[in-house]
């Protein structure tokens, strides 16, 4: 089935670590989404791609970086700039129509 | 003003009652809305899509559209217990289909 697969589930940083959460999607869709969810929030984007190699910076990029060597693949990184990382984090794609689809998310937090 | 708006929660109603929940948008070139839904913990998943004006029904559920209005609307026949969940509209600020934007999102809990 074809569906999009973000891991781990649950992530734990250690403060001035670097993590990656991994997005990977056979939509075949071109466009791919990071977006970040607080507690009782709506969702921000962090960044998008449409292409392979092209990715735009979103509404919270800060702290984050992201690349995009496949079209399947979407990694993205929270880096130690990022003084506040703890929150819920979904990984979308989309084609030309029907919206975007969802992983499951990861849930990341700062010990 | 924010870009997508959404009416506060949480709403409560009773089983078998009609959910009512709103959206509003202040870009006018919005051209592409959406309703999606979220279990508590989970990842949202797309519920309803509306493009031109007027109603769109799917099964229980009704998308309303009104354009000049910027107001977009989604009605839950019927509501069940396994509605509840927080709503999320969600609108394309561009013509384009990427860029899309969520509401906050409305948390209706549905009482058996």
């Amino acid at each position: 089935d074809g569906g999009i697969t973000q891991s781990p589930k649950y992530l734990f940083r250690k403060e001035g670590q670097n993590v990656t959460l991994s997005c990977e999607q056979n939509l075949n869709h071109d466009a791919m989404y990071w977006y970040r969810q607080d507690p009782g929030q709506g969702l921000r984007l962090i960044y998008y791609s449409q292409i392979v190699n092209d990715f735009q910076k979103g509404d919270i990029a800060e702290g984050y970086s992201v690349s995009r060597e496949k079209k399947e693949s979407f990694p993205l990184t929270v880096t130690s700039a990022q003084k506040n990382p703890t929150a819920f984090y979904l990984c979308a794609s989309s084609g030309l129509i029907y919206g975007y689809t969802f992983g499951s998310g990861t849930r990341l937090t700062v010990v | 003003q924010k870009e997508v708006e959404q009416n506060s929660g949480p709403l409560s109603v009773p089983e078998g009652a009609i959910a009512s929940l709103n959206c509003t948008y202040s870009d006018r070139v919005s051209q592409s809305f959406f309703w999606y839904r979220q279990y508590s913990g989970k990842s949202p998943e797309l519920i309803m899509s509306i493009y031109s004006n007027g109603d769109k029904e799917d099964g229980r559920f009704t998308a309303q559209l009104n354009k000049a209005s910027q107001y977009v609307s989604l009605l839950i026949r019927d509501s069940q217990p396994s509605d509840s969940a927080t709503y999320l509209c969600a609108v394309n600020r561009e013509t384009s289909y990427d860029k899309v934007i969520f509401g906050p999102g409305t948390s209706l809990s549905v009482i058996p």
